[in-house]
């Protein structure tokens, strides 16, 4: 019930591609999709966020795409950068509640210069 | 940019030793949380703390773990007798509102246990 799945679990794309990585939950009560960037050695860093009344939501090169009858979500990094290069985790939460997001998997993206 | 600082980076401790792990969150945050990651795994929440107790905590936060606030800056969490599979990687978080404004991540502490 509190799953979030994420694929795929590593993902290599040459500069200047699409990466798209894509998650899917099952509470149907999470209200708010946050998706996390996590550099070697660093914590987690938000890096863009979604809440179910919107379909997309696009910040620079990164855009969520949010599904809420599928219950998925995908986080699309368009002209990928070797300095995108970083594991991605998303993430889902109750926004009302004390905000304990509950994370996918993650995936490894190497962008490829 | 304010920061959670998290020390040590790295430490190294024998099966059955106590450790505590330290964190400074950003001052004028309010909730404060632990979280792990074993190598090649996804994040995993351990436990919150507001207002000087524990607000919530994972089935992974058994007896042998322990938070505390000692004073008005460090937040640390206890490990008192460590397993092998205490081997992690500890984030501590903290954030203002308890809610995704502002929540932020330290840079960690790789925690091994031999």
């Amino acid at each position: 019930q509190q799953q979030v799945k994420q694929s795929p679990q590593s993902l290599i794309v040459q500069k200047g591609g699409i990466s798209i990585i894509n998650c899917a939950y099952e509470n149907t009560a999470f209200d708010y999709f946050p998706w996390y960037q996590q550099f070697p050695g660093k914590g987690p860093a938000l890096l863009i966020a979604i809440r179910p009344d919107v379909s997309e939501k696009k910040e620079g090169r990164f855009t969520i795409s949010f599904n809420k009858s599928a219950k998925q979500f995908s986080l699309h990094i368009m002209d990928s950068q070797p300095g995108d290069s970083a594991t991605y985790f998303c993430a889902a939460t109750l926004s009302g509640g004390s905000y304990i997001p509950t994370f996918g998997r993650g995936t490894s993206l190497i962008v490829h210069p | 940019e304010p920061e959670v600082t998290q020390t040590p980076s790295h430490q190294v401790t024998q099966m059955g030793q106590e450790v505590i792990l330290r964190c400074v969150p950003i001052s004028n945050h309010l909730y404060f949380y632990w979280y792990r990651q074993i190598l090649g795994q996804k994040v995993e929440f351990l436990v919150s703390f507001y207002n000087n107790e524990i607000s919530e905590k994972s089935e992974i936060f058994d007896d042998q773990f322990s938070v505390e606030r000692p004073d008005g800056s460090n937040f640390t969490l206890k490990i008192r007798s460590t397993k092998l599979e205490d081997s992690a990687m500890y984030f501590c978080a903290s954030s203002a509102l308890g809610t995704d404004s502002g929540y932020t991540f330290g840079s960690g502490t790789r925690l091994t246990v031999v």
